[in-house]
């Protein structure tokens, strides 16, 4: 069966950097889409960004956009969320998520999340 | 602010039947998919591709689409459809591949 498992988080100070992983397995990880969704304490879900499934295509939310960068390693079956210039509003659980089919909008599975805090 | 627009909260009796709605210009072009969020938990699929559900999912949900609108209906609520409910589709600017409704707290009462 399909499974992702994020890793990574934590408690990091303003202005610090942080790198994400998400672990995929039950499927063939280099044939599908992969995105990053936050949700922060008691609000609704925040699409972060996309990757394609051979990586050269890249996109992101505009509240991340020059200071995150999404990655993957088909050989290794994960994805990568590298995350500079932290703010306090990066304050999230981070999700990892797989697509069902070629539309980046079609999701399927979710892993159980890694949260980050972003505080001095 | 959200693309899709959904109402914060909703609730129905044990039972009864409830629709909850998901609006936005794309839903005129792409369908939308439903996702089932129980506190502390991950999101979880119910409806995809307007209303196809995936294997596990209880027949009791169902989804609809008409204009901008897409609805997700639980026909005979249980004591676990209590959950927060989140819709995604396209982003209608086209500026973002995805965009997420801003979710609704179900109550079964």
């Amino acid at each position: 069966q399909v499974q992702l498992v994020e890793s990574g988080g934590g408690v990091i100070q303003p202005g610090r950097s942080l790198r994400l992983s998400c672990a995929a397995s039950g499927f063939t990880f280099s044939g599908y889409a992969m995105h990053w969704v936050r949700q922060a304490p008691g609000k609704g879900l925040e699409w972060v960004a996309v990757i394609s499934y051979d990586g050269h295509n890249k996109y992101y939310a505009d509240s991340v956009r020059g200071r995150f960068i999404i990655s993957r390693d088909n050989s290794k079956s994960t994805l990568y969320l590298q995350m500079n210039s932290l703010r306090t509003e990066d304050t999230a659980v981070y999700y990892c998520a797989k697509t069902r089919t070629g539309n980046y909008y079609d999701i399927d599975y979710w892993g159980q999340g890694t949260l980050v805090t972003v505080s001095s | 602010s959200s693309e899709l627009a959904q109402d914060p909260a909703v609730s129905v009796a044990l039972g009864q039947t409830v629709r909850i709605t998901c609006q936005g210009d794309s839903l005129r072009s792409y369908y939308a998919s439903w996702y089932q969020q129980s506190p502390g938990q991950a999101p979880v699929l119910v409806i995809y591709d307007k209303n196809n559900r995936p294997s596990g999912i209880p027949d009791r949900f169902s989804g609809s689409s008409s204009g901008n609108t897409a609805s997700l209906t639980i026909t005979g609520a249980q004591a676990e459809d209590e959950a927060d409910y989140y819709c995604n589709s396209r982003d209608s600017s086209g500026n973002h591949p995805v965009v997420f409704g801003g979710g609704t707290k179900l109550t079964v009462l």
